[in-house]
């Protein structure tokens, strides 16, 4: 079984400080992917990678960078974490056309 | 660019009484389609998904979609709610290989004793 795994579960963060999420999958896969998921917004892509130290950016890359230095994780950046990105933050890892996702880390911003 | 629409953002049905919910989608080719369920506090997990062939898939958990593409459609059913099948459900499409995919809102299913 595909196993993708985040660091952490809950999380909570002051405003302004650097914020790491990491999401770390064992199937080899190049695809990998990061989301947010917000009531009656549904999920919406931040940004994506192909491949170690590729990136793209997603719908909504504001605020957020992200790291593919090994191909099994990707981690999300939040260089200075505000109250609005506070959310529930999916990562997702790719074997066409299917994607499995991480549990999920809740974020919030105080 | 593709994108989905989920009609209804809140389902309630009774317990034994049919399930749809209901997904729309465009796309300039043939879409690769997905329905995903998020259980409370937990991830999301695969319902079932179209790629090529039969236009009636069956998934987990009794759930089957089928894909009508004169209709933009994917609709998600169930014959007979079942509490456990209270959760939200996403609907998303995808072009295929490396490709991003796309969700829509999602659907909160209630389902009442």
């Amino acid at each position: 079984d595909v196993k993708v795994t985040q660091s952490s579960r809950y999380l909570v963060k002051r405003t302004g400080e650097k914020v790491f999420l990491e999401c770390v999958q064992d199937m080899d896969h190049e695809n990998m992917f990061w989301y947010r998921q917000d009531p009656g917004l549904g999920l919406r892509l931040i940004y994506f990678s192909y491949d170690v130290k590729m990136k793209e950016k997603g719908d909504i890359p504001e605020g957020y960078s992200v790291s593919r230095e090994k191909k099994e994780r990707f981690s999300l950046i939040l260089e200075s974490a505000s109250t609005n990105q506070t959310s529930m933050y999916l990562c997702a890892s790719e074997q066409p056309p299917k994607q499995f996702f991480g549990p999920g880390t809740r974020l919030t911003v105080l | 660019a593709q994108s989905v629409t989920q009609l209804g953002s809140h389902v309630s049905v009774s317990e034994g009484a049919l399930v749809l919910l209901r997904c729309n989608y465009s796309s300039s080719v043939p879409p690769y389609l997905f329905w995903y369920v998020q259980y409370p506090n937990q991830g999301l997990q695969l319902l079932l998904k179209y790629t090529t062939g039969a236009t009636l898939v069956k998934g987990i958990n009794g759930f089957e979609a089928e894909f009508k593409k004169s209709e933009t459609s994917f609709h998600l059913t169930k014959p007979s709610a079942h509490m456990s099948d209270a959760a939200e459900y996403f609907c998303a499409v995808s072009l295929g290989n490396n490709n991003d995919m796309r969700f829509g809102a999602g659907t909160r299913l209630t389902v009442k004793p």
